[in-house]
């Protein structure tokens, strides 16, 4: 079956744009993650969602930042007036209800100039 | 603030060697541990997790758990030059929390 699917895989944008990075997680995932890994950092998180709805996302660095599920399935990442200290991979990660065990997309390289 | 923290390494052993990756967390009512692989360039992927004290083997794999002394290890028999790379510990909390702390990772190189 399909595996976690990130889109872009890589976007390259000018500072002061804004960006939208897509999930689509494993068909049946009720959890939806999202992480950002800097240069050599290890996972930072984001935000977590049960279905359509966000219990945590103590993790977005700041009001530029913000994201949505809908339908349960597809997510998208919004970053808004993008810096370069945004410059990041982000990665998506689902997992069945119940099940804390993840399963990562292969990521979208942002490189912000 | 709940730490895992991961010796960065980079830990070099011997192809055939067995490799040994310690993991150590603050809190002490966590529950849920698991351990994850990522090469260079790559998206992390679930190797095990552990859920009770002691070991818990799967293939050249071994998990050990110690909630005790608060510390996780994975253990790798017969390693491989495949086997090079970082291995990330993840810990969830006590309460039921649906949110890892990721340790940032431990390099592993199988040298031939």
């Amino acid at each position: 079956g399909a595996g976690v699917s990130q889109s872009p895989s890589n976007k390259v944008t000018e500072k002061g744009k804004d960006v939208e990075l897509r999930c689509d997680p494993i068909s049946g995932h009720t959890a939806l993650y999202w992480y950002r890994q800097s240069l050599g950092q290890g996972l930072e998180f984001l935000i977590y969602f049960q279905g359509n709805s966000a219990p945590d996302k103590s993790g977005l660095p700041s009001d530029r930042f913000s994201a949505e599920r809908t339908g349960g399935s597809v997510s998208t990442l919004t970053i808004q007036r993008t810096q370069q200290e945004d410059s990041a991979v982000y990665l998506c990660a689902s997992s069945f209800q119940g099940d804390r065990a993840q399963h990562f997309g292969d990521g979208t390289r942002l490189s912000i100039l | 603030q709940k730490e895992v923290e991961q010796n960065s390494g980079p830990l070099s052993v011997p192809e055939g060697a067995i490799a040994s990756l310690n993991c150590t967390y603050s809190d002490r009512g966590s529950q849920s541990f698991f351990w994850y692989r990522q090469y260079s360039g790559k998206s992390p992927e679930l190797i095990m997790s552990i859920y009770s004290n002691g070991d818990k083997e799967d293939g050249r794999f071994t998990a050990q758990l110690n909630k005790a002394s608060q510390y996780v290890s994975l253990l790798i028999r017969d390693s491989q030059p495949s086997d090079s790379a970082t291995y990330l510990c993840a810990v969830y909390a006590s309460g039921g929390s649906y949110i890892p702390t990721f340790g940032r990772g431990t390099s592993l190189i199988v040298h031939p």
